[in-house]
């Protein structure tokens, strides 16, 4: 079984430039989560979808930060403009119904904005 | 909100010796808890978790132990191995809310 599928793996960009970052869930799985983790803020909760339908996104830190999930296997996590405060290790999660199920995570994406 | 505190934030044992690791929760209708085990550069990967029904779960050389009275879950792992050193981070949700409150983590050496 393919687990959660991210990319890009790695990401180095200037300030200023768009950031795209994409995943696909595992299969059959209806609830999406985006995870920003860095050494000072911890794994920080950016955005969740249930159903394909943004839940919560209190955890998106300003509006340089948007995501989608226009079907039930793709997401993206866009910033733009980036900045260097936004370096981080960026992981997207699935589960399956969501409340009080396991949460799988994706390998991840490091992005590295200079 | 759901508030998770996890102590300590680093644990560093003897090979062999049994490694405890502490999670206090605000919401006592919190009914979900899992831990995660993130070896370094890697994911975040399932290794147990406990619902409030059960108030101790094993798994081989780890266990879970969930006091709802006090409101904290404690991470047991027993013969530690130089392949258990990781960052741990525990975890916990309420009956409707799809998210999880995660611990600030605990980084976990084990020495030779």
């Amino acid at each position: 079984d393919a687990g959660v599928i991210q990319s890009p793996r790695h990401e180095v960009t200037e300030m200023g430039q768009e950031v795209t970052l994409r995943c696909k869930p595992i299969s059959g799985h209806n609830s999406l989560f985006w995870y920003r983790q860095t050494m000072m803020r911890g794994l920080e909760l950016l955005i969740y979808f249930n159903n394909n339908v943004p839940i919560d996104d209190s955890g998106m830190p300003e509006d340089r930060f948007s995501a989608k999930m226009p079907n039930a296997s793709f997401s993206t996590l866009k910033i733009q403009p980036s900045e260097p405060r936004d370096s981080a290790v960026y992981f997207c999660a699935s589960s399956f119904e969501g409340a009080g199920e396991t949460q799988y995570f994706g390998p991840g994406t490091r992005l590295l904005v200079l | 909100g759901e508030n998770v505190e996890q102590h300590p934030s680093t644990l560093s044992v003897q090979e062999g010796d049994s490694a405890v690791i502490k999670c206090t929760y605000s919401d006592s209708a919190s009914n979900y808890f899992p831990w995660y085990k993130q070896e370094l550069g890697k994911r975040p990967q399932l290794i147990i978790d406990i619902r409030s029904n059960v108030g101790e779960k094993k798994d081989q050389r780890i266990a879970v132990t969930l006091n709802k009275t006090a409101k904290h879950f404690s991470l047991h792992i027993t013969e530690t191995q130089p392949e258990d050193s990781a960052v741990y981070f525990c975890a916990a949700s309420w009956p409707g809310d799809y998210k999880l409150s995660f611990g600030a983590g605990t980084t976990v050496t084990v020495r030779a």
